[in-house]
């Protein structure tokens, strides 16, 4: 049983540059939750998604974005990239409450020059 | 809002000696806790979580946690650590949103564990 898989692993992108980033959940997991993770620091949570809808967001502004598909799946879109969104970005699904607790993906990490 | 602090930023240890990673809490109403560990260039791995019912509870790999409600605190431990528990560790704080158990999750600063053979 696949769990989540995020892609791409790595990435590099320009100042001003346009990324999305991908998640696939767990199996039988429908809810998706992506975080933001700067070296040495705790993640931080950007937004989640149920239903296809955003259902909550952190303190991201809006060149953060994010889009469900019907089989559950996620991108993470930031416009305008700036240096100080170099970070991990992880991809955290969640089936029917709580009872297994978050499964993460392995991450991309994103490198802005 | 509910926040978390992680005492202590880094925890060397000898192999075989017992570990303590302090984590304490605030939060207004009722909360669920979780462990995670995140080894290096990997995403985050659930160690242990409390959620209801017996305030210790237990990893299959040896860790246990015990929430304390009065002391808002829920530190991890392991009796006997060993070179392949060098990690980061953190703690995370998530309450029930709206009418499901989906909330976000508030992670501390983390705690780097390094053990030494």
């Amino acid at each position: 049983d696949a769990g989540v898989t995020q892609s791409p692993t790595h990435l590099i992108k320009t100042r001003g540059q346009q990324v999305t980033l991908r998640c696939s959940p767990k199996s039988g997991h429908d809810t998706v939750s992506w975080y933001q993770q700067a070296l040495g620091q705790g993640p931080q949570f950007i937004f989640q998604y149920y239903e296809e809808e955003e259902r909550q967001r952190g303190n991201f502004p809006d060149r953060f974005s994010g889009h469900q598909f019907p089989n559950y799946s996620s991108e993470l879109n930031v416009n305008a990239l700036l240096l100080g969104d170099s970070a991990l970005y992880l991809c955290a699904s969640l089936g029917r409450g709580l009872g297994y607790g978050y499964t993460f993906g392995s991450g991309t990490r994103l490198t802005v020059v | 809002a509910q926040s978390v602090t992680q005492l202590d930023s880094q925890v060397a240890v000898f192999e075989e000696a017992p570990v303590e990673l302090r984590c304490n809490y605030s939060s207004s109403v009722s909360v669920y806790l979780f462990w995670y560990v995140q080894y290096p260039n990997q995403g985050l791995q659930l160690l242990l979580k409390y959620l209801s019912g017996s305030t210790l509870v237990e990893s299959i790999n040896g860790f246990e946690a015990e929430f304390n409600k009065s002391q808002t605190s829920f530190h991890l431990r392991k009796p006997s650590v060993h070179i392949s528990d060098t990690a980061e560790y953190f703690c995370a704080v998530t309450t029930p949103h709206g009418s499901s158990n989906t909330g976000k999750l508030i992670f501390g600063q983390g705690t780097t564990l390094q053990v030494k053979p």
